[in-house]
């Protein structure tokens, strides 16, 4: 089955405690991204990556770090955690970076309590 | 810099009765324009898009959505509601890659369908 798949599903750590939330997707897919969804705000996009070893900036990137070392995964990195990242963080994938028209697929979210 | 307005942040429609739920944006060039759903405690799931060519986009579930290019708006429609369309509505705007990468998403519309 085609899909996005995100681990762990809920966490609730502790501030300056890092911690790695790990995506992977099995559709050959180029691009993929990070996006935090808080409430009011709507998705806001954390980091993308056009392809292996190519990642850039979204529009809220501090605190966060991303790698991507492989095609299929595009692990998310919070090396000191702080309750402002407290969020419902999802990872989507698309094919062909330069197709800025296709549709993202969309993991199933991993909600961060940080205390 | 793109944006996206839903101005509704709650929508309430009696089942068999049409929908809207509305979306403005501003982008430069030409916009690639996308609506996601949202179901309780999962991820986002594409329903249609705009690309090129006729302005009224059919899409999944039943719905469709028109793009007005001198109202810079992008409504989904859908001519008679269910109950299980309750759920978290998003619209999103990515310009031409000339314009940068990253789809930006409005904030959401809950709709609640009634029976």
């Amino acid at each position: 089955e085609a899909q996005v798949t995100q681990n762990p599903r809920y966490l609730i750590t502790v501030t300056g405690k890092k911690l790695t939330v790990t995506c992977s997707q099995n559709m050959n897919h180029e691009y993929m991204s990070w996006y935090r969804q808080d409430p009011g705000l709507g998705l806001r996009q954390i980091y993308y990556s056009m392809n292996v070893e190519v990642t850039d900036k979204g529009d809220v990137p501090e605190g966060y770090k991303v790698s991507r070392k492989e095609k299929r995964n595009f692990p998310l990195i919070l090396e000191s955690p702080s309750p402002n990242q407290t969020s419902l963080y999802f990872c989507a994938s698309s094919p062909a970076s330069d197709r800025s028209y296709n549709e993202q697929f969309f993991g199933p979210g991993t909600r961060l309590t940080v205390l | 810099a793109q944006s996206v307005a839903q101005p509704e942040d709650q929508v309430n429609v009696a089942e068999g009765n049409p929908l809207t739920v509305k979306c403005t944006y501003s982008v430069s060039g030409n916009p690639y324009l996308f609506w996601y759903v949202q179901y309780p405690n999962r991820g986002l799931q594409f329903l249609l898009k705009y690309i090129t060519g006729d302005n009224l986009v059919k899409g999944s579930y039943g719905f469709e959505a028109e793009f007005n290019k001198s109202q810079t708006s992008f409504h989904l429609k859908k001519p008679s509601a269910l109950v299980s369309d309750s759920a978290l509505y998003f619209c999103a705007v990515r310009p031409p890659p000339l314009y940068g990468n990253k789809l930006v998403f409005g904030a959401g519309t809950i709709l609640r369908v009634k029976s």
